[in-house]
């Protein structure tokens, strides 16, 4: 147990939705990643937190992804108007110091 | 940008096999290299981290290895057991930590 969770598990939704998901880090993880994984394919990356501050963006994150950061603890992460290509698992994973990286167990969006 | 690729994609051994994992990448400035275990469905395990000033690195049975001139790293597993039937990521850190994946070799040890 990596002590990283994500809520909710799995997600099923309608296309042109709007879906927010969360991950919570330990509180010692100052850095807070964002992936995402099709099948078959190893993960992707997608945003980079360092405390509360946004500091890299995957050209992958189009205008319908946002994601926040408030407090540098747990992290958020919104689709608008969903996509059957958005269908995958986002993954968030914290990190300090030793440049480890922790992931949590992901949520798999399923849009229909 | 970086590349990462990981041969084979699939892998099937007996029970007590020694085993190597292979995995190279196209941009030679990493700041660290990850061996990751997925279960099917699951989240992603840390096996081990190697810094790019690094040449390799154990734990138990795993023992990972960094050749940051050439774009490689193996990962060798010794005395495979059907508990190690899992996929298998290698990922490469780049500014920000942020992580390169290959798509992973499937490893299945047959009892």
């Amino acid at each position: 147990d990596t002590g990283v969770s994500q809520d909710p598990r799995h997600k099923i939704t309608k296309r042109g939705q709007n879906v927010t998901f969360r991950c919570d880090p330990i509180s010692e993880h100052n850095r807070l990643y964002w992936y995402r994984q099709t099948l078959g394919q190893g993960p992707e990356f997608l945003t980079y937190f360092q405390n509360e501050a946004q500091l890299e963006k995957s050209r992958l994150l189009s205008d319908r992804f946002s994601a926040e950061r408030p407090k540098g603890s747990f992290s958020t992460l919104e689709i608008q108007r969903t996509e059957q290509g958005d269908s995958a698992m986002y993954l968030c994973a914290g990190g300090q110091g030793t440049d480890t990286q922790y992931f949590g167990p992901g949520t798999r969006l399923t849009v229909l | 940008k970086q590349e990462v690729t990981q041969i084979p994609a699939a892998l099937s051994v007996p029970e007590g096999e020694n085993l190597v994992l292979n995995c190279s990448f196209t941009d030679s400035a990493i700041y660290n290299l990850q061996w990751f275990r997925q279960d099917p469905g699951k989240g992603l395990t840390s096996l081990l981290l190697i810094q790019s000033s690094q040449r390799e690195q154990t734990s138990g049975r795993l023992n990972a290895s960094l050749d940051k001139s050439s774009g490689r790293s193996t990962l060798y597993i010794a005395a495979s057991q059907p508990g190690d039937s899992a996929t298998y990521l290698c990922a490469v850190g780049g500014s920000a930590r942020q992580l390169t994946f290959g798509s992973g070799t499937q490893l299945t040890v047959l009892p």
